[in-house]
């Protein structure tokens, strides 16, 4: 999967807790995603960054933060986890961004909120 | 009015067939296009991009684009069960991310 980490595969949680997934990149590329995708709804972006230290919102970003501190890594923390955020959630990874452009995906993370 | 919409499917084709699946969008400037395939359980992968109007052929696959028309298609030429999958339309959206935007996606079956 193009160098890219998704960690843990697979978690179950509880309503109310807080819960942190990580994406690696080993591509040295400098754009990175946060995808979920959900049955009927396709994928639809989260947040995004451009650069260390440099994020934005995407079409469903409430509920969800972000933080790159470094190149290769981008996390996703659901502050309090609810049960509408039960999903699957993939990194994507982008060399250039804008129009061109190409996303190479993680395996995903199985998220199952209780 | 969804930005990119696709049926969901699912499409079933006999093997050795044309498979045509299709895609509109709504933003009226957008300028790229993708077409990503994506296993059961797996992760999309990009198959093909265009840009400008008419076909693009890459081996058993051909991108067609009508911008006049808002609508992107992918014909998958001598289907076979490898082939089955969902696939996924995705645009370049000019509005409030100027990210990919993805339609919901096509399930493919080819049959035997």
């Amino acid at each position: 999967d193009a160098g890219i980490t998704q960690s843990p595969r697979h978690k179950v949680t509880e309503t109310g807790t807080p819960v942190t997934l990580r994406c690696h990149q080993t591509e040295n590329h400098r754009y990175m995603y946060w995808y979920r995708q959900d049955p009927g709804h396709g994928l639809r972006l989260i947040h995004y960054s451009y650069g260390v230290k440099d994020t934005d919102k995407g079409e469903v970003s409430d509920g969800y933060s972000v933080s790159r501190s470094k190149t290769e890594d981008f996390l996703l923390t659901l502050e309090s986890a609810t049960s509408s955020q039960t999903s699957v959630y993939f990194c994507a990874i982008s060399e250039f961004g804008g129009s061109n452009e190409k996303l190479f995906f993680g395996s995903g993370t199985q998220l199952s909120v209780l | 009015q969804k930005e990119v919409e696709q049926n969901s499917g699912p499409l079933s084709v006999p093997e050795g067939a044309i498979a045509s699946l299709n895609c509109t969008y709504s933003d009226r400037v957008s300028q790229s296009f993708f077409w990503y395939r994506q296993y059961s359980g797996k992760s999309p992968e990009l198959i093909m991009s265009i840009y400008s109007n008419g076909d693009k052929e890459d081996g058993r696959f051909t991108a067609q684009l009508n911008k006049a028309s808002q609508y992107v298609s992918l014909l998958i030429r001598d289907s076979q069960p490898s082939d089955s999958a969902t696939y996924l339309c995705a645009v370049i959206s000019s509005g409030n991310t100027g990210k990919l935007i993805f339609g919901q996606g096509t399930t493919l079956q080819v049959k035997p």
